[in-house]
């Protein structure tokens, strides 16, 4: 079964500094990999997806992301970090073993900007 | 111009009722999914249809029973409600059963007291 492990629960950065939200993913064959974004009190919107094409994949809002497949790493990143960005960040992984795609989530990062 | 809809959006309600979520998708996709978010905000699917038939069913008890009354509607009713089904519970949809995007409702918090 595929899982993904998102190292950090919390980030903190400053308004302006770069961001780094760590994501590393298990799959027995290759993966479809996303970032997701939910702001307090809100549903979940799609940041960026990768799916076996360019492995430096851009989102929206500035947000990115590099597969690198001998780490399996999946980490986010932002050049410089907005207010805005506050939110909680959850790294998921598609897992097809019926057919049928099924989204497995990992345990959210909350990142906290300050100004 | 609310793509995924769900309502009621906040829903209180006492041990042992019985309670309705309802979700709609203006995206014209075929398949619909719910998703139960605990309070430590982990995120588990619980069902999947596709053309109004169920593809995916995980380990959820039978008091909850998802009703697809078309491509557009997956509705969730929870019988007996318990404690532990406090969460938020989040309606998503994607086109085709391997659909990659899925789009994500706003949630509906339920507290059960």
């Amino acid at each position: 079964a595929q899982s993904v492990t998102q190292l950090d629960s919390h980030v903190s950065v400053s308004e302006g500094t770069p961001v780094l939200l760590r994501c590393n993913y298990s799959s027995s064959y290759s993966p479809s990999l996303f970032w997701y974004v939910q702001h307090p009190n809100k549903g979940l919107q799609l940041l960026l997806k990768y799916t076996s094409a360019a492995t430096l994949v851009k989102g929206i809002n500035g947000f990115e992301a590099e597969f690198k497949k001998s780490e399996t790493s999946f980490h986010l990143t932002k050049p410089s970090a907005h207010m805005s960005d506050a939110a909680e960040y959850f790294c998921v992984v598609s897992d097809r073993g019926t057919g049928f795609q099924k989204l497995v989530f990992g345990t959210g990062t909350r990142l906290l900007v300050s100004p | 111009d609310t793509a995924v809809s769900q309502t009621p959006k906040y829903l209180v309600t006492q041990m042992g009722n019985d309670k309705s979520i309802k979700c709609e998708q203006n995206l014209g996709h075929d398949t619909m999914y719910w998703y139960k978010q605990d309070s430590k905000k982990f995120l588990k699917i619980m069902f999947s249809y596709n053309n109004k038939e169920l593809i995916i069913n995980e380990t959820v008890p039978n008091r909850f029973s998802p009703k697809s009354p078309d491509k557009a509607h997956l509705n969730l009713h929870i019988n007996s409600l318990e404690l532990g089904d406090s969460a938020v519970y989040f309606c998503a949809s994607s086109q085709g059963v391997t659909g990659y995007e899925q789009y994500f409702g706003p949630g509906t918090r339920l507290t059960v007291t």
